[in-house]
């Protein structure tokens, strides 16, 4: 069965430091998405993303983040600079038409 | 702002009852609604999605939605010990077409 892949399973990186995560979305999906869930807490939207560009972002989602799809497997977020309140699972999603079925998530650290 | 809101639980069943999950969302023109499973430590897992009024069953799993008073649940017949996680219910629609947002989740454990 096909799945949402991520890496790496867990990230630890120095406050200030620039991380990527990586995902590859279900092969036919055409939606991708971005979702954060800090220990204890809810699981948070990020950013939407569809056609090469994002469709819809949340307040969280400001400067110090981005995504791509530089290929035609991988979709990447990439926090530039990171700081203490960053640390949290992040999940990649993807779906074709409304189901959204989640990858296993990285967890970051930031120390 | 947009809210789901679930029962945080913990719901303890014993194995073979019914577990009832219930959750309620404020946006009215919400038009997709979600049951995911969490394990701890884990990813959501998607269980089963509902659209319409009324009932939708899979297995084990029932779903129900009621648009009038903007309420979802869901139903777990048979409970097993393996049923024990988070069960997180998700909306999506309105202007956030892709955009789901998730409630806290209601813990439920079945025990033997």
């Amino acid at each position: 069965e096909p799945e949402v892949t991520q890496t790496p399973s867990h990230q630890v990186t120095q406050m200030g430091q620039e991380v990527i995560l990586r995902c590859v979305p279900i092969s036919n999906h055409l939606y991708f998405y971005w979702y954060r869930q800090i220990l204890g807490q809810k699981v948070e939207f990020l950013v939407s993303f569809y056609n090469n560009e994002i469709s819809e972002k949340s307040e969280i989602f400001d400067d110090q983040f981005s995504v791509e799809r530089p290929d035609g497997s991988n979709f990447t977020l990439k926090i530039r600079s990171t700081k203490l309140e960053d640390s949290a699972m992040y999940f990649c999603a993807s779906s074709g038409q409304y189901e959204q079925y989640f990858g296993p998530g990285t967890r970051l650290t930031v120390t | 702002q947009k809210e789901v809101e679930q029962n945080s639980g913990p719901l303890s069943v014993p194995e073979g009852a019914i577990a009832s999950l219930n959750c309620t969302y404020s946006d009215r023109v919400s038009q997709s609604f979600f049951w995911y499973r969490q394990y701890s430590g884990k990813s959501p897992e998607l269980i089963m999605s509902i659209y319409s009024n009324g009932d939708k069953e899979d297995g084990r799993f029932t779903a129900q939605l009621n648009k009038a008073s903007q309420y979802v649940s869901l139903l777990i017949r048979d409970s097993q010990p393996s049923d024990s996680a988070t069960y997180l219910c998700a909306v999506t629609g309105g202007t956030s077409y892709g955009k789901l947002t998730f409630g806290q989740g209601t813990i439920l454990t079945v025990h033997p």
